[in-house]
């Protein structure tokens, strides 16, 4: 059974610019989460779609977007990056809850200079 | 924003000897669960323990939830050298609509051969 896959690895980026993050969830999986991980704020929540539709988001600003595809790939997409944006951006696939937890990809290591 | 803290943030200890991490949170939960993540790439599921288990075993991994206290621990028996990893709890929200994963701070972890 494939794990999640995330592309691309690593990106870099310069400010004011735009990036879109791509992540096949496990087959099966409908419920795909994006999270951010910094040296400084640590892991946290940007927003979870299940058959297409955003369930939840964090408390990110809106140049914070994403969305999900009928197959359940999903993207998401920063656009006017900021230094800040540098980060580690993980997104993880489970079941309609997560009651069995969550798989997560390797990552796509943003940097924005 | 974190749900909690992992308590003690580093730990160092020598290869065979048992590792215990704790971690509290602040709201009520559906479940908890432990990620373990090798330098900066993606969290691996460990285990799950719900709102309303005590206890729980995997291979050398034990946890444990005291609701009352909004806290677990996760204990590793007989640690190795391949055990040194960062570990994170997270948790999630009990209540319909909660689909997030809300991580503590982490502890890393350095085993000694």
């Amino acid at each position: 059974k494939a794990g999640v896959t995330q592309t691309p690895r690593y990106l870099i980026k310069t400010r004011g610019q735009q990036v879109t993050l791509s992540c096949s969830p496990i087959s099966g999986h409908r419920s795909v989460s994006w999270y951010q991980q910094t040296p400084g704020q640590g892991l946290q929540f940007l927003f979870e779609y299940f058959s297409e539709t955003q369930r939840n988001k964090g408390n990110f600003p809106g140049r914070f977007s994403g969305r999900q595809f009928s197959n359940s790939r999903s993207e998401m997409n920063v656009s006017t990056l900021e230094l800040g944006d540098s980060a580690l951006y993980l997104c993880a696939s489970s079941d309609v809850r997560g009651n069995y937890g969550y798989t997560f990809g390797s990552g796509t290591r943003l940097t924005v200079v | 924003s974190q749900q909690g803290e992992e308590d003690p943030q580093a730990l160092s200890i020598q290869e065979g000897e048992n590792a215990t991490m704790n971690c509290s949170y602040k709201t009520s939960i559906n479940n908890l669960q432990w990620y373990r993540q090798n330098s900066g790439r993606g969290l691996v599921h460990l285990i799950l323990i719900r709102s309303n288990e005590r206890e729980k075993h995997s291979g050398r991994l034990r946890v444990t939830l005291d609701t009352s206290k909004k806290s677990s621990s996760l204990l590793i028996t007989a640690s190795r050298a391949a055990d040194t990893a960062s570990y994170f709890c997270a948790t999630v929200p009990s209540g319909a609509g909660s689909y997030q994963l809300t991580f503590g701070k982490g502890t890393k972890l350095s085993v000694i051969p």
